[in-house]
């Protein structure tokens, strides 16, 4: 069972380029999410979904765009990676139902010079 | 959502009990306490949860005051892949099932050998 799965772990980008970190999971949860983490702060949530065709914005959405077109897999966008994008990413995964647990990935970070 | 206050940082001896302390002062009558914890920039792991009653699972044990205003998570015996930082969380399970949760900065413990 490989849980959450994201891909790249490590990703180089210069500014304006675009580019998507993938995540998918394999435990048929209907709720995905991205979070970013910048140092010393905790996590923000940037987009989430509570099933395939639902998205919907989180607290720091700007810059970044999603789609949800199967349950197992929700992609995070970056169509002009910025500086201020630099950040460690973050999947995350759970049920709909009663108070599931969020199941996280191992994060991509990135990197934008 | 209410917010929760922790302390930055603790230490605790390998082997003994690590207690960490959670304020939500606001916290109202349909909010559960969550804890995750996050080792070395890896995804944060779910550790527990509660309402109003104690919990304890094979990671940890939740102690939750009557009036709910404060939490103590308790790891019975840390050893040193303990070492993380620990999130307390609060929040309402909402209608849609959007698992969204906000995390603080956390409390940094070090289990010292």
């Amino acid at each position: 069972n490989a849980g959450v799965t994201q891909t790249p772990k490590f990703q180089v980008l210069k500014t304006g380029q675009s580019m998507t970190l993938q995540c998918a999971q394999d435990m048929n949860h209907e709720y995905m999410s991205w979070y970013r983490q910048d140092p010393g702060m905790g996590l923000r949530l940037i987009h989430y979904s509570v099933g395939a065709g639902i998205t919907d914005q989180g607290e720091v959405p700007n810059g970044y765009n999603v789609s949800r077109s199967t349950t197992e897999d929700f992609p995070l966008r970056l169509l002009s990676a910025a500086p201020s994008q630099t950040s460690v990413y973050f999947c995350a995964s759970s049920h709909l139902q009663g108070n599931s647990p969020l199941h996280f990935g191992n994060g991509t970070r990135l990197t934008v010079t | 959502d209410a917010k929760t206050t922790q302390p930055p940082s603790m230490d605790c001896a390998e082997g003994r009990a690590a207690n960490l302390p959670c304020n939500h002062s606001t916290i109202s009558g349909n909010e559960y306490v969550y804890w995750y914890r996050q080792i070395h920039s890896q995804g944060p792991q779910y550790i527990i949860h509660g309402l109003k009653n104690n919990e304890t699972n094979e990671m940890a044990s939740l102690i939750i005051t009557e009036d709910r205003k404060s939490s103590t998570l308790i790891l019975p015996h840390a050893t040193l892949r303990d070492t993380a930082v620990y999130y307390c969380i609060v929040r309402v399970f909402d209608q849609t099932g959007a698992n969204n949760l906000f995390f603080g900065t956390g409390t940094r413990l070090t289990v010292i050998p």
